[in-house]
């Protein structure tokens, strides 16, 4: 099946500081990738939709220069967190949806991001 | 605004017991999902409903979608400890593409 792979699975960096995730899907080409952020006990929040080779929707509220997106290819993409704050600090989650449809997203297994 | 009101929000019940986990809209969905995510892991689809009135069953799990396809519940039958996770409906309105929005979820503890 469908397989993405997300990375780091945990990162802890300092206030200041930017930190890259990675998003790749392993065994099909992904058109969409989708960020999300969860909150301790909460559900997932859409935070942008990346096209391959096109600029990334954010979603309201989200900060497009904060949370940099870039998917330059039908395999990765990448979100960064720019100088990261203590309020960052959130899971983070990708999903990506293939050419083919557009039920079964697949989730990577998220990037626990701690800013001290 | 949340687009999938998910109810209840938290859930204990004891092993053998059964429960239902409604999602509700006021918009129309293409096609609704549920996911169960463990701690520190993300979303693993459960299920995908597409069409208005359909039900699936998933072993011991029960899927129904709305008729005029706004709503979905999910219906587990014997709970087992196994069950406990947070389980997840989401899905992508028709007028917004395909971007899932998903439901505030349901964290359900199911004890021996």
């Amino acid at each position: 099946g469908a397989v993405v792979s997300q990375h780091p699975s945990w990162v802890i960096c300092k206030s200041g500081t930017s930190v890259k995730i990675e998003c790749r899907s392993l065994d099909f080409q992904a058109t969409t990738m989708f960020w999300y952020r969860q909150f301790p006990k909460q559900s997932l929040m859409l935070m942008a939709t990346s096209n391959e080779g096109s600029k990334a929707t954010y979603e309201q509220g989200v900060e497009k220069d904060k949370f940099l997106i870039n998917h330059a290819s039908l395999t990765l993409s990448t979100l960064t967190v720019t100088s990261a704050h203590p309020e960052d600090s959130s899971f983070y989650i990708c999903s990506a949806a293939g050419t083919e449809s557009n039920y079964g997203y697949t989730f990577g297994s998220g990037t626990r991001l701690t800013v001290v | 605004t949340q687009l999938l009101e998910q109810s209840p929000q938290f859930l204990s019940i004891q092993e053998g017991e059964n429960l239902t986990v409604y999602c509700n809209s006021s918009s129309v969905f293409s096609s609704l999902q549920w996911y169960r995510q463990e701690p520190g892991e993300g979303p693993v689809l459960l299920v995908t409903v597409v069409t208005g009135g359909e039900v699936k069953k998933l072993k011991r799990l029960t899927f129904q979608f709305g008729d005029a396809r706004k709503d979905s519940s999910l219906h587990i039958t014997a709970a087992q400890p196994g069950d406990t996770g947070l389980y997840l409906c989401a899905g992508a309105p028709v007028y917004s593409g395909y971007a899932l929005n998903f439901g505030k979820g349901t964290s359900l503890l199911v004890t021996p």
